[in-house]
């Protein structure tokens, strides 16, 4: 009964792949998330989809392609990776979004992240 | 231009003791601030949050403070427990949007 589940946890290709990485959840919220988190530890936001549609996509590279089936899914597709896209990616989901102040609508739900290695 | 910054990436306190971590932000907009844990190989999950229009929030041992003015948040731990043992990240948001996460403060509490 994981409430945001990613797969798979961890992920070692070569340069130049194609990869997937899939977000389950299952807590009934409406908005999703991708989070990367590089060496020096810093957790930036990449995508952000509310209810499928996308509504947060910060800058990064064309490659990184968020795909939302239904609101309880949100994958993410990289494509011809390199090997400054190895990092850790966390995938959350909140209730709702820009409803700043109510106590639970904000706090995002993380997965346990996918440690993805370009060799 | 990172808007949230936690400036200590570690921090050792004895069991028992307070743990103060800290937390600074840029964005005079930011209105929602929230504190998260994380432990090895997991995601982080939620701590405590404060709403701008507070300045102090407590849940048991764990008490966010806000000072508007400087810009400047904190996580006060009392007593500490070696199980606090974790990274924790303060993340804020303007009117609910996107959050911004700092670089995380590795707490150990030492027995």
């Amino acid at each position: 009964d994981t409430a945001v589940s990613q797969t798979p946890k961890y992920l070692v290709t070569q340069m130049g792949n194609d990869k997937s990485i899939k977000c389950e959840q299952n807590l009934g919220h409406d908005t999703m998330y991708w989070y990367k988190q590089d060496s020096k530890k810093f957790l930036k936001i990449m995508f952000s989809y509310n209810n499928k549609e996308l509504i947060i996509n910060e800058t990064v590279p064309n490659r990184f392609s968020p795909k939302s089936p239904d609101k309880a899914h949100l994958n993410l597709h990289i494509n011809s990776l390199e090997l400054g896209d190895s990092a850790v990616y966390f995938c959350a989901s909140s209730l709702k979004i820009g409803t700043s102040g109510r106590a639970g609508t904000d706090t995002q739900y993380f997965g346990p992240g996918t440690r993805l290695t370009v060799l | 231009d990172q808007q949230v910054k936690q400036n200590s990436p570690s921090l050792s306190v004895q069991e028992g003791r307070i743990s103060i971590l800290n937390c600074d932000y840029t964005n005079s907009m930011f209105d929602y601030f929230l504190w998260y844990k994380k432990y090895p190989a997991e995601g982080p999950t939620f701590l405590i949050s404060i709403s701008s229009i507070k300045d102090k929030n407590e849940d048991g041992r764990f008490t966010v403070f806000l000072n508007k003015s400087a810009k400047h948040l904190s996580l006060h731990i009392v007593p500490s427990q070696p199980g606090d043992s974790a990274v924790y990240f303060c993340a804020a948001s303007a009117f609910g949007n996107q959050f911004y996460f700092g670089t995380g403060t590795s707490l150990t509490v030492i027995p």
